[in-house]
């Protein structure tokens, strides 16, 4: 199983871009890497998931080096509502399973 | 709608007793899966469904917890004798098939209290 380090917390202003980096040094070659984001109270709900290069969706960008060591979630013009746990993941078990393995995420907060 | 429906979202039972949690995944999705989640921890792997057969039930911390799933849809997960380190927020997900690479969708969770 591929470990993921990212920051247990970072800070923003609304309108601010944001950017959460997550290390997966040991990534598979057969490992997608995948963002959810994670409100109180609620389950966790999926952003984007990505290969390789970079991944453009409706609420966020993902970018993937060519050595697929770390990945970059990039959240354009945040808004309080974007208040959330945000978590890497990559790949699952490795096998037919695909579990999750959460770690503890990154809680960003956006103050006014 | 059209998401992983979850029942009951909060359910508070007496230690000893037992408990019947009910997962609805979205529609068409053969792989389903149960996780926990405890109090300011991460999430937990209990057990995958592909279609009725359970693969994987590698999470299931005792055999006080089992689950089932019927008609390649529905799933219950059952805790018997409730414990109180039983008390956690259970979460269902579902995936179109199982697999690395299919984004796994989730219901909002039962939140169990066993006091």
């Amino acid at each position: 199983l591929a470990k993921t380090t990212q920051p247990i917390s970072m800070d923003s202003y609304e309108g601010q871009e944001v950017n959460i980096t997550c290390s997966h040094n040991n990534i598979a070659t057969n490992d997608y890497i995948t963002w959810y984001q994670q409100f109180p109270s609620q389950g966790p709900r999926f952003i984007i998931q990505g290969y390789k290069t970079k991944v453009t969706n409706e609420v966020a960008s993902l970018f993937i080096p060519a050595d697929r060591k770390s990945s970059t979630l990039s959240l354009p013009r945040v808004s309080l509502s974007d208040t959330a746990v945000y978590y890497c993941l990559v790949g699952g078990d490795g096998g037919a399973t695909n579990k999750l393995i959460f770690g503890t995420g990154t809680l960003l907060a956006v103050q006014p | 709608g059209a998401g992983v429906s979850q029942s009951p979202s909060n359910k508070v039972t007496e230690k000893g007793k037992d408990v019947e949690l009910r997962c609805d995944p979205i529609s068409g999705h053969t792989a389903l899966y149960w996780y926990r989640q405890s109090l300011g921890q991460g999430l937990e792997f209990l057990i995958y469904f592909q279609g009725n057969s359970a693969p994987d039930k590698s999470g299931l911390p005792s055999d006080r917890f089992s689950a089932e799933r019927t008609g390649g849809s529905v799933s219950t997960l059952t805790i018997q004798r409730t414990q109180q380190e039983d008390s956690a927020v259970y979460l269902c997900a579902s995936s179109l098939v199982g697999g690395s690479g299919q984004p796994q969708h989730f219901g909002d969770g039962t939140r169990l209290s066993i006091l």
